[in-house]
């Protein structure tokens, strides 16, 4: 079946711009997180959403930094005013709340982004 | 910061097995193990996990120490497609947030 989805794979911007990155979960997966992973580091946790509620957003590094799952399938990460220590790859994870599969995330490709 | 430790980087032999060594000195009896892979350019990828016992799957094999404050992770024939990043995450059942350390480079020599 179709794994998790991230869009665009990469993106460019100017310092300043505002950009959208998204994410399209493996259908019927309630949960799903974002992570921000810097070159030779591993993923950082951003926010995690069950459903269409942010559980948990501590991971957002500032009030730039917003995230939105309207109907609980498709996620978007927003950020404002960029900056060039936002340039990093962001990926998607998701996974189902309940089954043997429960503790497993399942990853997108991510999305590059840079901030020039 | 990660609650786990692993070597920065480690090298194989193709066609070899694979002994990936993790400490957690800090974990609980609730916290699970948790391996993940991540190939170049790819999203991490789950290998296997764990809680006391050892596990088998078709990818690897974990071995977890008795007093739950190491465990390996068991390539049994590594091949080129193995090189990666693998990454070692202790976490409680509930706890969705996996804290990621920076892994282990695994190199594979043809």
């Amino acid at each position: 079946g179709a794994g998790v989805s991230q869009t665009p794979s990469n993106k460019v911007t100017e310092k300043g711009k505002y950009v959208e990155l998204r994410c399209d979960p493996i259908s019927g997966h309630t949960a799903l997180y974002w992570y921000r992973q810097s070159l030779g580091q591993g993923p950082e946790f951003l926010i995690y959403f069950q459903g269409t509620g942010a559980a948990d957003d501590s991971g957002l590094p500032n009030d730039r930094f917003f995230a939105v799952r309207p109907e609980g399938s498709v996620s978007t990460l927003k950020i404002q005013r960029t900056e060039r220590g936002d340039s990093a790859v962001y990926l998607c994870a998701s996974s189902p709340l309940s089954g043997l599969a429960k503790n497993i995330q399942y990853f997108g490709a991510g999305t590059r982004l840079s901030v020039l | 910061d990660a609650k786990t430790t692993q070597p920065n980087s480690m090298e194989s032999n193709e066609e070899e097995p694979v002994h990936l060594p993790c400490n957690h000195s800090t974990i609980s009896g609730t916290d699970y193990i948790h391996w993940y892979r991540q190939l170049p350019s790819q999203g991490p990828e789950y290998v296997i996990h764990g809680l006391t016992s050892n596990v088998n799957n078709r990818m690897a094999s974990l071995a977890i120490a008795e007093d739950r404050k190491s465990s390996t992770l068991i390539l049994h024939r590594a091949t080129l497609r193995d090189a990666a990043v693998y990454y070692c995450i202790q976490s409680t059942d509930s706890n969705y947030q996996l804290i990621w350390g920076a892994g282990t480079k695994l190199i594979i020599k043809p």
